[in-house]
């Protein structure tokens, strides 16, 4: 099973929205109401900013939104800001109940 | 406060087993709906899945490294393991533990521990 396919590098300016995608196939986002996207800083463990496709766990911004449309989901950085640089993995639940995540994407803010 | 924590060695050899333990606090995995993952990351590379035990002893592996894994726990002690067999270079990655529940993502994780397979 292939990793899903993100973006390597998106860029901004501080106060920009920037949006990444994610793209898998029928077996997991397409098939999936259980994407969501993790924020990971250096040497720092992953952070969930966004489970079920669109909904924030508690304390994330509301800068940070996720949707879904067909195989391909995406993750929108609204108003972006300096510590928002960072790596963004997605990640979906499969038909098989296993879990695939993404292949990264290093958001930069110019 | 829930908190997980990664141990094992930090070198192993070229085909060697991997041993890793997850400890965990603040929940219980005989809770149902909780369920915890192994996930690495090798150096500069993404994040990968490799095992989920649920909170009902099922068990769900990676594809590509089913073969090699083993997914464990103890439920008095908090405790999943982790068994990955025959080791090599480029399975040098940092391995994070993870709890999963019915929401299906990853709400809290350990910091890793970075596992270096060299002779």
């Amino acid at each position: 099973q292939s990793a899903l396919t993100q973006p390597a590098s998106v860029s901004g300016s501080p106060g920009q929205s920037i949006t990444i995608s994610c793209t898998g196939t029928s077996s997991d986002v397409g098939g999936s109401n259980s994407v969501c996207w993790y924020q990971r800083h250096p040497d720092k463990a992953p952070k969930l900013i966004i489970y079920d496709v669109t909904n924030r766990p508690s304390g994330v911004s509301s800068r940070f939104s996720g949707s879904k449309s067909g195989n391909t989901a995406s993750l929108t950085i609204s108003g972006l800001q300096t510590e928002d640089e960072a790596d963004y993995y997605c990640a979906s639940y499969t038909a098989s109940r296993t879990t695939i995540f993404g292949t990264g994407t290093k958001v930069a803010v110019l | 406060q829930v908190t997980l924590r990664e141990s094992g060695p930090a070198l192993v050899k070229p085909t060697q087993t991997l041993t890793l333990t997850c400890t965990f606090s603040g929940f219980s995995l005989s809770t149902s709906g909780m369920c915890v993952s192994w996930i690495r990351q090798p150096p500069g590379k993404a994040l990968e899945w490799l095992a989920r035990i649920d909170w009902d002893d099922d068990k769900y592996y990676s594809t590509s490294l089913k073969t090699r894994l083993t997914i464990s726990k103890d439920t008095s002690k908090n405790q999943v393991v982790l068994t990955m067999t025959n080791m090599d270079p480029v399975d040098t990655a940092t391995y994070y533990c993870a709890r999963m529940t019915p929401i299906t993502a990853f709400d809290y994780w350990g910091q890793g521990t970075l596992v270096t397979v060299s002779s």
